[in-house]
């Protein structure tokens, strides 16, 4: 049981190139996040998903798309780099059984994400 | 729109004492969650410990305790016994239904031999 992976670890961007952040897991979460970090700040949510075929817009969802066609997968897409998205991204996961009680949230290990 | 503060940038303890980390947070909402999150240098986000508002009764976990104050918004952390392994960036957060997770800025714990 791996939990919650993501890919790449660290990734060098130039502006105006796209790329996609990769996040699997394996606990049968029906609930996925994408988080991200600045610097001396806390997590900031992006795209969260509820379950396959559905996602939502978070706190700073400009500049990023989402999907989520598997439970096990919410890859994280930024089309146009710009400096601002100069980061450390999170993905997470939880278990929600749909009565309005939240489970924890688990998190990956984080992708590193430097924009120039 | 609800917003988590943490007035306490930085703070240090010295190994084996008690330190309590401040959080205080704004909502109208009366059904919601409290988390407070360890991030270590590794950058991995680690759960400490979860309150549920509609509990009275503190949540706790081994060495980790919070005193939640639902009246006024306020849940700090009590760190007993400190080690060395506990110096980390600790995040409070706050979620209520449907998702939206807010954090604070965070505390800097460094724990001293």
């Amino acid at each position: 049981n791996a939990g919650v992976t993501q890919t790449p670890k660290f990734r060098i961007l130039k502006i105006g190139q796209s790329m996609t952040l990769q996040c699997t897991q394996d606990m049968n979460h029906n609930y996925m996040y994408w988080y991200r970090q600045d610097p001396g700040m806390g997590l900031k949510l992006i795209y969260y998903s509820v379950g396959a075929g559905i996602t939502d817009k978070g706190e700073v969802p400009n500049g990023y798309n989402v999907s989520r066609s598997t439970t096990e997968d919410f890859p994280l897409r930024l089309e146009l780099a710009a400096p601002s998205q100069t980061s450390v991204y999170f993905c997470a996961s939880s278990y929600s059984k749909g009565t309005g009680k939240q489970e924890t949230q688990y998190f990956g290990p984080g992708t590193r994400l430097l924009v120039l | 729109a609800q917003t988590v503060t943490q007035s306490q940038p930085e703070m240090s303890v010295q190994e084996a004492e008690t330190v309590t980390l401040s959080c205080t947070y704004d909502t109208s909402e009366n059904n919601y969650y409290l988390f407070w999150y360890k991030q270590p240098p590794s950058r991995q986000m680690i759960l400490v410990i979860r309150q549920e508002a509609y509990k009275q009764q503190n949540a706790t976990e081994n060495r980790f305790s919070v005193n939640f104050q639902k009246a006024a918004k306020s849940f700090s952390l009590k760190i007993s016994d400190s080690q060395l392994g506990d110096t980390a960036m600790y995040f409070c957060a706050f979620m209520k239904p449907y998702n939206d997770m807010r954090f604070g800025a965070g505390t800097r714990l460094t724990v001293k031999p």
